[in-house]
């Protein structure tokens, strides 16, 4: 079983560029998320999705997109990359609140 | 808007010494969640707080619910180094379907 799987762990990009991290649960998960960790700040929510084909706005949805077209997917882009999203990226899915379970995150630098 | 501080951010500590770290959390919510992070690493899920007055424990650690308050405590007896990590607090904010958390407690335990 093997949970909440995110692609890339690494990535390093040059401001402009665009990239997509991808998130897949096998879980059957109806809700899904993504976070940011900063240092010192915890994780701030993006986006999130409560089921297949919707997607809603987190705390810090600014220069992010989302799309989660199947149940067990759900993708975050990023269109143009700032240096200010350097950070690690976690996703998240639950049934509903009752504990989310993480991905092992994507460390993104933005030169 | 749903804000969760937790007190201490930073804690070093003794071996075999208590210690209590603080979640307090602004709205309405009768359900919390206690995380463990080790360093470079992805969230463990340690407690999931679900009515006034909860309390869970599991080895040295004891998380309390105090939903009037807004308060909940992690409580930590007798340490040990193996539980050096960064312990988060969550709250769940059903009103916007999902979960906040507070910036982190970074514990050292030295010997």
């Amino acid at each position: 079983n093997a949970g909440v799987t995110q692609t890339p762990k690494f990535r390093v990009l040059k401001t402009g560029q665009s990239m997509t991290l991808l998130c897949a649960q096998d879980m059957n998960h109806e809700y899904m998320y993504w976070y940011r960790q900063d240092p010192g700040m915890g994780l701030r929510l993006i986006h999130y999705s409560v089921g297949e084909g919707t997607t809603a706005k987190g705390e810090v949805p600014d220069g992010y997109n989302v799309s989660r077209l199947k149940k067990q997917n759900f993708l975050l882009g990023l269109e143009s990359a700032a240096p200010s999203q350097t950070s690690v990226y976690f996703c998240a899915s639950s049934r509903r609140t009752y504990g989310y379970t993480f991905g092992s995150g994507t460390r993104l630098t933005v030169v | 808007e749903l804000k969760v501080e937790q007190n201490p951010l930073f804690l070093s500590m003794q071996e075999g010494k208590n210690y209590t770290i603080y979640c307090n959390y602004s709205t309405t919510s009768d359900r919390l969640y206690w995380y463990r992070q080790d360093p470079g690493k992805s969230l463990e899920s340690l407690f999931v707080l679900l009515s006034n007055g909860a309390v869970k424990q599991e080895g040295r650690l004891m998380a309390s619910l105090d939903t009037k308050a807004r308060l909940s405590t992690l409580h930590i007896t007798a340490a040990v180094h193996d539980l050096s990590a960064t312990y988060f607090c969550a709250v769940d904010w059903r009103d916007n379907n999902d979960m906040r958390f507070g910036a982190g407690t970074s514990l050292t335990v030295k010997p």
